[in-house]
């Protein structure tokens, strides 16, 4: 199993709608967890970190499911501007090391 | 403030000449990071600086690569003999604190070896 896995998309969604990505991680352990957006080619740029159960921003959510191992992002009322790909990143316990998930793509349509 | 910044922006370079990257972290970040970005492909992590050292190092794809800081601040990453899948963006970033810290990321250098 990867250490972190995400579903890549491309995810097709309407302006408005509401749309929630999964990720899953392998250590149990793990205490902290990112979600970056990363627009094409740029760098990636932090969108939330979770610490504990979750964390909202605005039209942001993320939520961490310890119990099964994922972290979720949800986005609602969705821009056009939201479109981007986005990544999970889960620091190694132990190790030092960063595992980045390959991304999903969202694609806003008008 | 200052964001992370890399240079050169962009490299082209013919194959089997050395290049050197380089990073200048946000003032005041311990931690600085390299990452692999190949063409529609994910980031790869390459190496992690806490300060000057570098804890592990088996991320550098191969012994052509070599990464180094000092200071606290600037770090530069080499790479010697350069090969055509050597052709990436290579992006820095710094954070606070160590892994467990959100990064800061820097535009990038974008190499190509012909």
């Amino acid at each position: 199993r990867k250490e972190v896995e995400q579903d890549p998309g491309p995810f097709n969604v309407p302006e408005g709608a509401t749309v929630a990505f999964n990720c899953t991680y392998s250590n149990s352990a793990s205490q902290s967890f990112f979600w970056y957006r990363q627009d094409c080619r740029k760098e990636p740029k932090l969108l939330m970190s979770v610490y504990s159960s979750g964390n909202e921003d605005g039209r942001f959510t993320a939520q961490l499911n310890r119990a099964s191992q994922y972290i979720s992002l949800l986005i609602r009322d969705s821009k056009l501007s939201d479109s981007a790909t986005y990544l999970c990143v889960v620091p190694s316990t132990g190790a030092n090391n960063l595992f980045f998930g390959t991304g999903t793509r969202l694609t806003v349509i008008p | 403030g200052a964001g992370v910044s890399q240079s050169p922006s962009n490299k082209v370079t013919e194959k089997g000449k050395d290049v050197e990257l380089r990073c200048d972290p946000i003032s005041g970040h311990t931690a600085l990071y390299w990452y692999r970005q190949s063409l529609g492909q994910g980031l790869e992590f390459l190496i992690y600086f806490q300060g000057n050292s570098a804890p592990d190092k088996s991320g550098l794809p191969s012994d052509r690569f070599s990464a180094e800081r000092t200071g606290g601040s600037v770090s530069t990453l080499t790479i010697q003999r350069t090969q055509q899948e050597d052709s990436a963006v290579y992006l820095c970033a710094s954070s606070l604190g160590g892994l467990n810290q959100p990064q800061h990321f820097g535009d990038g250098t974008r190499l190509s070896i012909l």
